[in-house]
């Protein structure tokens, strides 16, 4: 199992430019979230699914879309993208099963908003 | 909503010193996870704990959920455990049990 993929790496964005973030599991999981994480702040939720066709927001969703055809795919979207939002996005996935709600995290996606 | 508060905020240890990293919550959960991000910044879940004790190698958890807090135990510390760690909670119900709230983390350096 690759476990939960983020593309790309690392992005350079000029402000007002959009773009997505990829994030993919391989584990079946029904739960799928984003996560900013910014210095001092821990990391924060911006949205959720608990599965295809679900979505909600998390703590700060303003500035992001998300949708979800699929079990395995989550892409976050950043529409307009402003210098508030350079951060490092992690993406994360789980059962939903009581007692199987263990969270794995993707490598993460830094991005650069100029 | 929910608060979740760490302590230390930093930790110095010397290779195969023991230590106790505590997070305090501000209300009852039933989800508490614990992280480990390393310096390359990847997040590895160590323990899924809302209650009770559990143990993987050097690292065991304890979470007493009627008096709102976890505790993390390293023993025999490495140098591979630097990093940060994070305590992550959530009350929801319904479909909203992986809305976790993290803490501020707690900065541990391993010395050899």
């Amino acid at each position: 199992n690759a476990g939960v993929t983020q593309t790309p790496k690392f992005q350079v964005l000029k402000t007002g430019q959009s773009m997505t973030l990829q994030c993919a599991q391989d584990m079946n999981h029904e739960y799928m979230s984003w996560y900013r994480q910014d210095p001092g702040m821990g990391l924060r939720l911006i949205h959720y699914s608990v599965g295809a066709g679900i979505t909600d927001q998390g703590e700060v969703p303003n500035g992001y879309n998300v949708s979800r055809s699929t079990t395995e795919d989550f892409p976050l979207r950043l529409l307009s993208a402003a210098p508030s939002q350079t951060s490092v996005y992690f993406c994360a996935s789980s059962y939903s099963s009581p007692g199987m709600r263990t969270q794995y995290f993707g490598p993460g996606t830094r991005l650069l908003v100029l | 909503g929910i608060q979740v508060e760490q302590s230390p905020p930093d930790l110095i240890l010397q290779e195969g010193a023991n230590s106790t990293l505590r997070c305090n919550f501000s209300d009852s959960v039933n989800n508490l996870q614990w992280f480990h991000q390393n310096p390359w910044g990847q997040l590895i879940n160590l323990f899924y704990i809302p209650s009770g004790t559990k143990q993987n190698g050097r690292l065991s958890a304890t979470t007493v959920a009627t008096e709102r807090y976890s505790l993390l135990y390293i023993s025999s510390s490495q140098t591979t455990d630097s990093g940060v760690y994070f305590c992550a909670v959530s009350n929801a119900g319904g479909t909203s049990y992986g809305k976790l709230t993290f803490g501020q983390g707690t900065i541990l350096t391993v010395h050899p």
